[in-house]
């Protein structure tokens, strides 16, 4: 496809499940961000790839949450023992140049967690 | 501490007047600033960019303005439609590699006909 694909659309996991979350890039985009959105905030930033390099990690609000995109395309955001303070919805965006300081970030739709 | 702050949560006005939206920020020196729109349920979506040394940028019926002093930036729609009605982010880096885009709360604009 021609956007940001993220997936799945919608999770619902019981407190304490591992969860991973995919997103795919646009294809050829260097600078890959991952965000969590909870109900009625605005998005907040968890971390930065410039290609495979993890260059900004400092979002991440514990050592649960954990991201790789090890062949520079495709990552996957990883929460470990899912707490209800998790449910939110996890955002990616991707961008052709290096960093956010020199153009648009383009969107995925976003995956809903939902812990019960 | 850092803060983005967006006027209000909501803002409410007839079809055809100018909306304008506020975006203010301490203990920020960006070099930048953006403004996106979400849809409930959509990823936000681009729509203009402003830099530092450009105090104002227009793009359509949008216009956007940045006041590095005032530390604001005012986003505006002129001739509004109920079709505009959505979330307005602001954004802006928090740090100079651009590792690190920061968001506000967002301001929800309903524009009725």
């Amino acid at each position: 496809g021609a956007g940001v694909s993220q997936s799945p659309r919608y999770k619902v996991a019981k407190r304490g499940q591992d969860v991973a979350l995919r997103c795919d890039p646009i294809s050829g985009h260097v600078s890959l961000f991952w965000y969590q959105q909870a109900l009625g905030q605005g998005p907040e930033f968890l971390t930065y790839f410039q290609n495979e390099a993890q260059l900004d990690k400092s979002g991440l609000p514990s050592d649960r949450f954990f991201a790789e995109r090890p062949e520079g395309s495709v990552s996957t955001l990883k929460i470990q023992r899912t707490q209800q303070e998790d449910s939110a919805v996890y955002l990616c965006a991707s961008s052709p140049l290096e960093g956010s300081n020199t153009g648009e970030l383009f969107f995925g739709e976003g995956s809903r967690l939902t812990v019960l | 501490s850092q803060k983005i702050e967006q006027n209000s949560e909501a803002l409410n006005i007839q079809e055809g007047k100018t909306a304008t939206l506020t975006c203010n920020y301490t203990n920020y020196s960006p070099a930048y600033l953006q403004w996106y729109r979400q849809d409930p349920g959509r990823g936000p979506v681009f729509l203009l960019l402003i830099r530092e040394n450009e105090k104002e940028k227009r793009k359509e019926r949008l216009k956007v303005t940045f006041d590095t002093t005032l530390k604001q930036s005012l986003f505006h729609i002129t001739a509004s439609q109920p079709a505009d009605s959505a979330t307005y982010l602001c954004a802006l880096d928090a740090n100079q590699a651009g590792t690190a885009l920061i968001f506000g709360k967002g301001t929800t604009l309903s524009v009725s006909s």
